[in-house]
């Protein structure tokens, strides 16, 4: 049974490019939640979403940054011009169930992303 | 709003040495309570989880009780091994309205031989 597949696992992109980053949740999940690390910090909340919804974006920045699930496919984190502080690792995480009280989120291995 | 606290890193260790990280929380109502383990390269892992107070939970010969009195969930392991080195994450959650976990910084472990 996989895990969270994130893909790719590195992504370097030069300033003003886009980044796409990929996440297909685990066998039967249907809730995706996307999160960034930044260096030595722990972990922020973006995204959450459920196919074709967002239900959740208040930790995402309000320009540059998207993110979608379809009905067929992976999730896709999307930053587009991107800057030197957008380079972090970004985790995406998977639930059969909404909420963190006992529906455990499943993570991913991360895209580290690096903006030269 | 909730918030989780964590004693600063790294934590260097020799093999065999009794392991305490801190954690503490603020949050209303009655959270549970995690912690999850990121080895390098890796995503998060559960390692761990507590659900109400006075539960304890274990894994692997981690422990962590939740203490509502303290609002606290330390995680201690007897006699760590190389292998525990890694980050280690504590997070409250919650349902309802509020289900997006809150995570706090990690503390990095570093177990030398």
């Amino acid at each position: 049974n996989a895990g969270v597949m994130q893909n790719p696992r590195h992504l370097v992109r030069r300033r003003g490019q886009e980044a796409r980053l990929r996440c297909s949740p685990m066998k039967g999940h249907s809730h995706v939640y996307w999160y960034r690390q930044l260096p030595e910090e722990g972990l922020k909340f973006m995204v959450y979403l459920q196919k074709e919804n967002i239900i959740d974006e208040s930790g995402m920045p309000k320009e540059r940054f998207s993110a979608e699930f379809p009905k067929e496919g992976p999730s896709i984190l999307r930053i587009q011009q991107v800057v030197r502080g957008d380079s972090a690792a970004y985790f995406c995480a998977s639930s059969i169930k909404r909420g963190g009280l006992y529906n455990e989120q499943f993570f991913g291995p991360g895209t580290r992303l690096t903006v030269l | 709003g909730d918030s989780v606290t964590q004693m600063e890193g790294p934590v260097t260790l020799s093999e065999e040495a009794f392991l305490t990280i801190n954690c503490t929380y603020t949050a209303t109502g009655y959270p549970s309570l995690f912690w999850y383990v990121q080895y390098p390269g890796e995503g998060l892992q559960l390692l761990l989880k507590a659900t109400k107070a006075d539960d304890k939970g274990s894994n692997k010969g981690f422990e962590a009780t939740y203490r509502k009195e303290t609002t606290s969930f330390h995680l201690e392991k007897g006699s760590v091994q190389v292998s525990d080195s890694a980050v280690y994450f504590c997070a409250l959650g919650r349902g309802g309205g509020s289900y997006i976990p809150t995570f706090g910084r990690g503390t990095s472990l570093i177990v030398h031989p």
